[in-house]
């Protein structure tokens, strides 16, 4: 089946660690996004990548990095910079040029030990 | 800069019509979405709307747009307790790969 794989489900984070959230889809889709949750808040953008090895910073950049080295894959790293960490984390994908058509992960709820 | 706004909570008998609405700020958004969310789990496309449409309708949802007011607007038909979600009203940023996304509206239906 064709889809976008978010892991781990679950991730807990210790103080200064670095943690790293993978997103892998199947969809051959060349743009691929990173939203963070917050109860009670909209999805606010981190990074987005249009194609390999190019990507963006969205609105919440500051302590995450991402990587664009496949099409499949867009893994966001968590840094010990970002100090409030615990979010509920979402991956998305989309054929370029279909802007309508955004297609998201299960999600992956990272919290902080 | 670019904004959406919903209202948080909507609470509905089962069987009524459920309306959820928002509002944004950017006039030339190309397409307005709707996208709902169940517990844990991530965001599913429901419907959208391309911003020169006043109406939209499939199945048992309507939407609405109003570009003067800047208002968009979710209605349910019949609502079903398996439509209790977090429905996210979003907008496309012009000239950008962006969507900017509202608050949620967590909506509860009740027996």
């Amino acid at each position: 089946d064709g889809g976008i794989t978010q892991s781990p489900k679950y991730l807990f984070r210790k103080e200064g660690q670095n943690v790293t959230l993978s997103c892998e889809q199947n969809l051959n889709h060349d743009a691929m996004y990173w939203y963070r949750q917050d109860p009670g808040q909209g999805l606010r953008l981190i990074y987005y990548s249009q194609i390999v090895n190019d990507f963006q910073k969205g609105d919440i950049a500051e302590g995450y990095s991402v990587s664009r080295e496949k099409k499949e894959s867009f893994p966001l790293t968590v840094t010990s910079a970002q100090k409030n960490p615990t979010a509920f984390y979402l991956c998305a994908s989309r054929p370029t040029g279909v802007t309508e058509k955004l297609f998201f992960g299960s999600g992956t709820q990272l919290s902080v030990l | 800069g670019e904004d959406v706004e919903q209202s948080l909570f909507l609470s509905v008998r089962e069987g009524d019509s459920s309306v959820i609405n928002c509002t944004y700020t950017d006039s030339s958004s190309t397409y307005l979405y709707w996208y709902k969310q169940e517990p844990g789990a991530g965001l599913q496309l429901l419907t959208y709307i391309f911003s020169n449409m006043d109406m939209k309708q499939d199945q048992r949802l309507t939407v609405l747009l109003n570009k003067k007011d800047k208002h968009l607007s979710l209605r349910i038909a019949d609502t079903q307790t398996g439509d209790s979600a977090i429905y996210f009203c979003a907008e496309s940023v012009s000239n950008t790969d962006k969507l900017i996304f509202g608050t949620g509206t967590r909506l509860q239906v009740f027996p």
